[in-house]
């Protein structure tokens, strides 16, 4: 596609439910990260896939946060038994190569949790 | 560790010019970028710097010295389209990732 893809844009849900957040990048981009966003804060790292290497996911906060990624196509962060904390922006970006490239984002998925 | 340290806000007047540092300690350095990031929006890219020096583009402009881990983004003439977070990122090689600061929110006012 012409830019970074984020679905659900919005998501409210109750505690301790389950939620899935797609990233669909730009086509021929091998390099895909999340970050999340607290209101009024930076980006905080959470995961970095790079084509078919194994990801780097030395920042995701806990175990109840997974993400999926097959390929260079869409990526999925899944959040676990969600808790009042994980309310945040979810952004995605991806990029080109593996070196310093310039990141694209998405619009962000707004989780908010009850 | 990592540690990129940036003021958490600023405040300017339209037309005038206005400096924000970021500072940086990193493991392994390959280049430093700056974003801008509008209330509800995604962050779009400004700058990227990787050899020491000013790189300048039209009313922006960034600075990098390597030795002392320092970069400024300096804005001139300001609008108030200017307000805005400004982010400062730096691609870590030892991590092969980009890490952003907090940010620092700049408010231009007439």
């Amino acid at each position: 596609g012409a830019g970074v893809s984020q679905s659900p844009s919005n998501k409210v849900t109750e505690k301790g439910k389950d939620v899935e957040l797609r990233c669909d990048p730009i086509s021929g981009h091998t390099a895909l990260y999340w970050y999340r966003q607290r209101l009024g804060q930076g980006l905080e790292f959470l995961i970095y896939f790079q084509g078919n290497s194994a990801p780097d996911k030395s920042g995701l906060p806990s175990d109840r946060f997974s993400a999926e990624r097959t390929g260079e196509s869409v990526s999925t962060l899944t959040i676990q038994r969600t808790q009042q904390e994980d309310s945040a922006v979810y952004l995605c970006a991806s990029t080109t190569g593996s070196g310093a490239n310039v990141l694209t984002f998405g619009a962000g998925s707004r989780l908010t949790v009850l | 560790g990592q540690n990129i340290d940036q003021p958490t806000e600023m405040t300017a007047t339209e037309g005038a010019i206005v400096q924000i540092n970021c500072t940086y300690q990193t493991s392994g350095f390959n280049g430093l970028f700056w974003y801008q990031q509008h209330a509800g929006e995604a962050p779009t890219f400004l700058s990227y710097n990787v050899l020491d020096g000013l790189e300048e583009k039209g009313r922006f402009s960034s600075f990098l010295s390597r030795s002392k881990g320092y970069s400024y983004l300096l804005l001139k003439e300001l609008q108030m389209k200017d307000s805005a977070s400004y982010l400062c990122a730096v691609f870590s090689g030892g991590y092969n990732k980009l890490i952003f600061g907090a940010g620092t929110r700049l408010a231009v006012h007439p």
